[in-house]
């Protein structure tokens, strides 16, 4: 099975803070994603990678950045944690384009 | 208007009974996925679709493209099946996921 595995379940901030968030998916895809999840919104696409070094943006990637000197790793950076981005974040790989997605089982972060 | 729109918000059922959720949406696609997402967060992938008609264990999909709407059935429902159900479609034109809000169903036994 693929598995998808995100460093943490639950994560307490400080405002201002650095935050990382590590994803790791152990089935050589191609791609990877990060997406957040906010009550009565769907999930929204932050950052995407399709390839070692090579980043998308998504439709929210203000105040984020991400890193992927891996294939298997995918990293998303707060470089200054604020209150609103509180929020459940996902990551998710997929094998190519128009494919299945394999979600983690997500960070729920709390900035205070 | 949010371009997936899923129904009902919110469903609660009976151990046994058979459930249906509704996602109806605006773009044109080349594919459908149906996700669940139990309380812990993690998200599974149930289905992808673009065309008819899918079942695997007690769980069905379908998919009418001319009317742009899917139907999410569980047959038999257990309390083991409650959980958040999310639609998503891939767009043709920008290739990207676009999700709907999701359908709560709690199954009581």
């Amino acid at each position: 099975d693929v598995k998808v595995t995100q460093s943490s379940r639950y994560l307490v901030k400080r405002t201002g803070e650095k935050v990382f968030l590590e994803c790791v998916q152990d089935m050589d895809h191609e791609n990877m994603f990060w997406y957040r999840q906010d009550p009565g919104l769907g999930l929204r696409l932050i950052y995407f990678s399709y390839d070692v070094k090579m980043k998308e943006k998504g439709d929210i990637p203000e105040g984020y950045s991400v890193s992927r000197e891996k294939k298997e790793r995918f990293s998303l950076i707060l470089e200054s944690a604020s209150t609103n981005q509180t929020s459940m974040y996902l990551c998710a790989s997929s094998p190519g384009e128009r494919t299945e997605a394999f979600f983690g089982q997500g960070t729920r972060l709390t900035v205070v | 208007k949010n371009e997936v729109e899923q129904s009902p918000q919110n469903l609660t059922a009976q151990e046994g009974e058979f459930i249906t959720i509704n996602c109806s949406y605006s773009v044109g696609i080349s594919a459908l996925h149906w996700l669940q997402q139990h309380p812990g967060g993690g998200i599974v992938s149930l289905f992808m679709l673009s065309s008819g008609k899918k079942k695997h264990g007690r769980l069905i999909a379908t998919i009418n493209i001319q009317e742009k709407h899917s139907s999410l059935h569980i047959t038999a429902s257990h309390p083991r099946d409650s959980a958040v159900y999310i639609c998503a479609v891939r767009a043709s034109i920008t290739d990207k996921l676009i999700f709907g809000t999701g359908t709560r169903l709690q199954v009581f036994p």
